[in-house]
């Protein structure tokens, strides 16, 4: 299994501004990801992160809007840019782990955001 | 058309009943299949996991996958009030985390 940590679970934010959010898991994984939660919808995955290479975007997502960092084995940022409210969302690091039966999907608490 | 199809309810059921959600989906290469409970202001948690058609059951949890109509659903028995919560499907081509496609999630209310 593993915990993973976001910062910060909740923020307000201006339009025209920029959130990071930040992931931190307590142990190392190869793989992280971010989704996107809006309400009403599914969730729906921005991109794949892996340390030391690019992230590779999903269809929809772009790395000027959604950059991301990946510095090390166990943190990831993903950055909102030049936010407009249709950016209120949810916002969730997940990461792959060997679980009960196989590898699987855990995931933070999330990042709720708020545009206005 | 989604790629997968969840009713978003709410559902609210009596406690002690058995609760039936489902999905379908359009994808036929689809061979893992997942169910996620998330509670409020929580991350998803993996309930269930099934790779291709059939049962699995787990405690009062049971999830059914038939692809050939490519339908999944879940069972509760006995339901809770803990099991309040969201339930989201998911799916992918292969085992792990990577390129999960979720469903809408099914808002569960369980009362006592």
């Amino acid at each position: 299994s593993a915990v993973i940590s976001q910062k910060p679970s909740r923020d307000i934010c201006q339009r025209g501004t920029s959130l990071t959010i930040q992931c931190q898991v307590d142990s190392q994984v190869t793989m992280m990801f971010w989704y996107r939660q809006q309400p009403g919808q599914s969730l729906t995955l921005i991109a794949t992160a892996n340390q030391g290479s690019e992230a590779t975007y999903e269809s929809g997502f772009v790395i000027d809007k959604f950059p991301i960092s990946r510095p090390n084995l166990t943190f990831s940022t993903l950055t909102v840019s030049n936010m407009s409210p249709e950016d209120s969302s949810i916002y969730l690091c997940s990461v792959e782990v060997a679980g009960r039966v196989n590898t699987e999907a855990f995931f933070g608490q999330g990042t709720r955001l708020t545009v206005v | 058309q989604k790629e997968v199809e969840q009713d978003p309810g709410p559902l609210s059921v009596p406690e002690g009943a058995i609760v039936s959600l489902n999905c379908t989906y359009s994808n036929s290469a689809f061979q893992y299949f997942m169910w996620y409970r998330q509670y409020s202001r929580k991350g998803p948690e993996l309930l269930m996991y099934t790779y291709s058609s059939g049962n699995k059951e787990d405690g009062r949890f049971t999830a059914q996958v038939d692809k050939s109509s490519k339908y999944i659903s879940l069972f509760i028995r006995d339901s809770q009030p803990s099991d309040s919560a969201t339930y989201l499907c998911a799916m992918s081509l292969r085992q792990g985390a990577q390129k999960l496609v979720f469903g809408q999630g099914t808002r569960l209310t369980i009362n006592p």
